[in-house]
């Protein structure tokens, strides 16, 4: 039932950068709210990797950053290294819904 | 540092009430700042917010689970629970809680999920 739209997978290789995006619409991220992002390793709960469309928590890389615009937000991974390979999800908020939305996934290969 | 915990029931058999609890240490379940959620994630897909509930009890449920859905809190035990009902094997999934930043956004603490296996 998710209703923001993730690429199911990237790949780079060692170093390159990376980018995927978050597609939603006019009730969630094109309504303004805001846009975070989730690392998740293998068998492991979720970790906030960025807040708030861009910002990134304590202790989180700056390889890693976001942007937001009209109805997408993307997320980068710059340098990228073997440990970032992982699931990653965007979240929002969705008017309609009147709760919280995840996207639908991106896996991250590393090759 | 602000950790959660659940606990509760592996297997429950199908029709009848998943219950879980989420135990807060390192933090105030009373904080105005916070919600506190459950969000669940069936083996191998991605992630489905159920709902959350603020410390003075206001909830927030997902509409599509909202009719079996109950989430409650008891801050004198700094804990938040989780009650679905009539079940089915689509409900076998890890469930986690979580602590939502009313003012800067997103889940910032998660507990390490637990996995509920619907099953006879």
């Amino acid at each position: 039932q998710s209703v923001l739209t993730q690429p199911p997978s990237v790949s780079g290789a060692p170093g390159q950068r990376v980018t995927f995006s978050c597609t939603g619409s006019s009730s969630n991220i094109g309504a303004g709210y805001d846009v975070h992002w989730y690392q998740q390793l293998p068998g492991i709960a979720p970790k906030l990797l960025i807040y708030a469309n861009s910002n990134r928590p304590s202790g989180v890389p700056d390889r890693f950053s976001g942007s937001k615009s009209g109805t997408s937000a993307s997320l980068a991974i710059s340098g990228l290294q073997a440990e970032d390979e992982a699931d990653y999800y965007c979240q929002s908020y969705d008017i309609s819904l009147s709760g919280s939305v995840f996207g639908t996934g991106t896996k991250v290969t590393v090759l | 540092q602000v950790q959660l915990q659940e606990s509760g029931p592996g297997l429950v058999k199908p029709s009848q009430t998943l219950s879980l609890t989420c135990t807060v240490s390192g933090g105030s379940i009373s904080s105005a700042d916070y919600y506190w959620s459950w969000i669940r994630q069936p083996p191998g897909k991605g992630l489905e917010w159920i709902g959350y509930i603020y410390y003075s009890g206001s909830t927030y449920y997902n509409p599509s689970l909202k009719s079996r859905v109950t989430i409650s809190v008891d801050t004198s035990k700094n804990q938040f629970s989780l009650k679905l009902s009539s079940v089915t094997a689509a409900d076998t999934a890890v469930y986690y809680c979580a602590r939502s930043d009313l003012i800067k956004g997103g889940f910032d603490y998660w507990g390490q999920g637990t996995l509920v296996t619907v099953s006879s």
